[in-house]
């Protein structure tokens, strides 16, 4: 149980491109989600925390207009990279819980490659 | 302020033999600990996690995890490593600050290689 799907696994594209990623618990309703952003070598740097229906919290110095987040359901979260530039290429990855005491469940993450 | 420390860089242990892998944290009430393992290019999966009870905790892989509230540890254990534990191994304390989001405060990572 507790399955975290995200997808796509890998993006290439060109700079000046937006980028939708998308989050999914498949097995469980998620009250929260949160997206992290991972540097070589590096630990998560955890990018913004969004609740169902509300909108997403940021990090400092995290750009909200940049890194757009929209968690519409229970179940789907979804953070935009926009206007994508070489600087914005990372593993990013999203994760879900469903109750407080309750380890977050990971996706697999997304490698994005802004050329 | 609230942190986890994860001093070692790298772990690296022959397999057979017993691996710990070191995490410390500083919190100003009761923690919630976990330690997730990441493998390459994968997101992380969950190994185990101390909220109450028995210091010692017993996870995923045969992994186990001793809670010492005195020497604010929360150290990694196996008793005998496998060739397949060589990954990078997160600790994380619960941000209470945000109890009601889950919030995680994550360490560096250690990467633990296992040597055939």
């Amino acid at each position: 149980g507790a399955v975290v799907s995200q997808h796509p696994s890998r993006v290439i594209c060109k700079s000046g491109t937006s980028v939708k990623i998308e989050c999914r618990s498949l097995d469980f309703q998620a009250t929260t989600m949160f997206w992290y952003r991972q540097f070589p070598k590096q630990s998560l740097m955890l990018m913004a925390t969004s609740n169902e229906g509300s909108k997403a919290t940021y990090e400092q110095g995290v750009e909200k207009d940049k890194f757009l987040i929209n968690h519409a359901s229970l179940t789907l979260s979804t953070l935009t990279v926009t206007s994508a530039h070489p600087e914005d290429s990372s593993f990013y990855i999203c994760s879900a819980s469903d109750r407080p005491d309750q380890p977050q469940h990971f996706g697999d993450g997304t490698r994005l490659s802004i050329l | 302020a609230q942190s986890v420390a994860q001093p070692e860089d790298q772990v690296n242990v022959a397999e057979g033999n017993p691996l710990t892998v070191k995490c410390t944290y500083s919190v100003s009430g009761n923690p919630y600990l976990f330690w997730y393992v990441q493998y390459p290019n994968r997101g992380l999966q969950f190994l185990l996690k101390y909220i109450t009870g028995d210091n010692l905790v017993k996870g995923s892989y045969g992994f186990e995890a001793e809670f010492n509230k005195s020497q604010t540890s929360f150290h990694l254990k196996k008793p005998s490593a496998l060739v397949s534990d060589s990954a990078l191994y997160f600790c994380a304390v619960r941000d209470e600050r945000n109890y009601n989001t889950d919030k995680l405060i994550f360490g560096t990572g250690t990467r633990l290689q296992v040597f055939p």
